[in-house]
């Protein structure tokens, strides 16, 4: 079954502390991994992707297929970090759809 | 660039109407798919069009249903609406049918009373 787990409705982290979001996957095939971040009464918007390795807004997320993860780190949380952000997969290969199978979301909660 | 937009933003319908949404994609893109997102779940998706055709189907029955325009927009209709609809419905483009980042719209909030 394609599935994707964060076990965590809510992180709350003080202001310069480390962050680290979790995702676990359950997946058949070779699949392609995303956050995205939703930020108060904005769009979900993608943050980043597996494929791309890149780091946005100090955020790295490191595909391991051993263990089926994708966490998401930062080292130092920032306040407008605050949002809500959401672990995706979508499957590779000709017959897939590109569909993307959301998890149920971390809301991450930065305080002064 | 013109990003994603959804109309209406919100609306209130009874058990057993039928509704339409609207979704007009991003300049460029020509690939449209749909996703329920219940309260405090992630969204799920519904379908998805490339090209006028639909690409892949979720787990939805088929009183949803959908449609690509030549200009890439796309339309949503749910028939007899059930309670459990209720959700915010999301529409994102992107220039792919596959792997391409696909780019959210603001949503619309629907409500079935």
């Amino acid at each position: 079954a394609q599935r994707v787990t964060q076990p965590e409705k809510l992180l709350s982290v003080f202001k310069g502390a480390p962050v680290e979001l979790k995702c676990n996957y359950s997946y058949s095939g070779s699949p392609e991994l995303f956050w995205y971040v939703q930020y108060s009464r904005q769009r979900l918007q993608l943050l980043l992707r597996h494929i791309s390795r890149e780091s946005i807004k100090g955020f790295t997320a490191d595909l391991n297929k051993g263990e089926t993860s994708f966490h998401l780190k930062k080292p130092f949380a920032q306040e407008e970090d605050s949002a809500m952000y959401y672990c995706a997969l979508s499957g590779l290969g000709s017959s897939n759809t590109g569909k993307l199978i959301f998890g149920q979301g971390t809301t991450l909660q930065v305080k002064p | 660039e013109t990003g994603v937009t959804q109309s209406p933003t919100h609306l209130i319908k009874t058990r057993g109407q039928q509704v339409t949404l609207r979704c007009s994609s991003q300049s460029g893109h020509n690939t449209v798919s749909w996703y329920q997102q219940a309260l405090g779940q992630g969204p799920q998706f519904i379908f998805q069009y490339y090209r006028e055709e639909e690409n892949g189907r979720g787990n939805f029955p088929p009183r949803f249903s959908g449609l690509q325009f030549p200009n890439y927009s796309s339309e949503l209709n749910v028939n007899a609406l059930e309670l459990d609809d209720s959700a915010l419905y999301l529409c994102a483009s992107s220039s792919g049918r596959s792997q391409e980042t696909q780019y959210f719209g603001p949503g619309t909030r629907l409500l079935v009373l």
